[in-house]
Parts: structure tokens; sequence; C-alpha cells
């Protein structure tokens, strides 16, 4: 059974400042995805990293992906209170990639 | 088009309720999701359908009683339920089951079991 963790769970931030959130799975994959969600919301699609060095960026938010350490990082730039989310990672595995596992979540305060 | 429509967007029910959840989505999409998501946890995958098929149950109770009547549709009876089973039910729909690219979620239905 796969396993995803992140890193932190709760993150608290100045409006400015750089940071990074850390994804860990236990099992091999090549197709990491990143969600946000805001409180009572759906989940909103960030990322789609299908391959070992994948990187993306939108704005001030930048995602990476290391298949071989099993590590996928997002790293946000300069934030801003609009930022303020739960940002979830989610690992694809299995035989064809059918199964969908979410990390734990890691819920960011920016505080201005 | 790129969205997925779920109503009701809120359902209260009795434990002696008989409900359904739907999902719409016209993108062309032939894999289609139910996940689970109890407050401030992640989403846990329920069922997926590919080509209208039932191909994944995660060991879900026979109370949710899912149903794709067509590649468009996803239902999600529901029947008997606990109050445990209350939380946001999200669909989500993606090309092919298993194929890279996106997921793409509905804003979810709340459900409350009293």
């Amino acid at each position: 059974e796969l396993k995803v963790e992140q890193n932190p769970l709760f993150l608290s931030m100045q409006e400015g400042k750089n940071y990074t959130i850390y994804c860990n799975y236990s099992t091999t994959s090549d197709r990491l995805y990143w969600y946000r969600q805001d409180p009572g919301k759906s989940l909103e699609s960030l990322f789609v990293l299908l391959s070992n060095g994948a990187v993306k960026q939108e704005g001030r938010l930048m995602a990476s992906l290391d298949t071989k350490a099993r590590l996928s990082t997002l790293h946000i730039t300069a934030a801003v209170h609009d930022l303020s989310a739960t940002y979830f990672c989610a690992v694809a595995w299995g035989f064809g990639n059918e199964k969908l596992t979410f990390g734990t979540g890691t819920r960011l305060t920016i505080i201005p | 088009d790129t969205e997925v429509t779920q109503t009701p967007k809120h359902l209260v029910m009795g434990m002696t309720n008989k409900k359904s959840l739907k999902c719409e989505q016209h993108m062309g999409h032939r894999a289609m999701y139910w996940y689970k998501q109890k407050a401030k946890k992640p989403p846990e995958l329920m069922f997926v359908y590919s080509y209208e098929k039932l191909s994944i149950n995660e060991s879900v109770p026979s109370r949710f009683s899912p149903e794709c009547p067509n590649s468009s549709l996803l239902n999600l009876h529901l029947h008997a339920l606990q109050p445990e089973d209350s939380a946001l039910y999200l669909c989500a729909s993606s090309q092919r089951w298993g194929a890279p690219g996106e997921l793409f979620f509905g804003e979810g239905s709340r459900l409350t079991v009293l």
C-alpha cells in the first residue's frame, strides 16, 4: 500500500517570504499531482508532473519531481495572502497508474 | 467545457432515507471517480468507473451503491447511511483511467447524516 506524506502539515508564513512543501511517497511512480483546496471547496488542479526531473511553474508556485528520491516539492516564492489554502500532493501508482493516493495535506496560512 | 457538475451541493438525510448524488461531465472523459473527504483529511478513493464499467471498489460498504448509466453520468445511491458517513463527496473525471493527464474534480456534495 502506498504512503504519501507531506511536510510540514501546517505552515504559517509571512507575506513576501519563500518556503517549500515536501511530498514523499513510498513506492515507484512517475506521475504526481498538486492540488489546492480552499475551506469548504473542491480541489483545484495546480500541476501535473509526468516524469523524473519535471519542473513546472505558475506564478509564485513551482513544483518539481524526483522519482528516484520519491520526492516532489512545491516551492512558494514571495508569498501573498491569496495563497492561503490547503495543498495536497497526489501520487498515481499501481500496475497501470490506476490508483491515485493523496498526501496528508499542508495547511498554509500567509500572514500579512 | 472543463467542468464536472455535481448535484446536490448539500444534502441532509436520516439514517433510513434513500438518496442519490449525481455527477455529470461533457468532456468526453471515459473514467469517472467517487472520492470521500472527511473534514481536515485528504480525499479517499471509493470507486472508479472506466468505460462505464466498475473497475475499482475500495471495499466501500454496500450502503453506497455507484451507477454509471452512460459515459457522461455517474451516480452514487445512498441507503441506510450512518452519521460517520457525513463528508464531502467528490466526483472526478479523466480522459482514460490510468492515462497521464489531469483529473478534474467537481465542487462536491456535502452530505450530513442525522
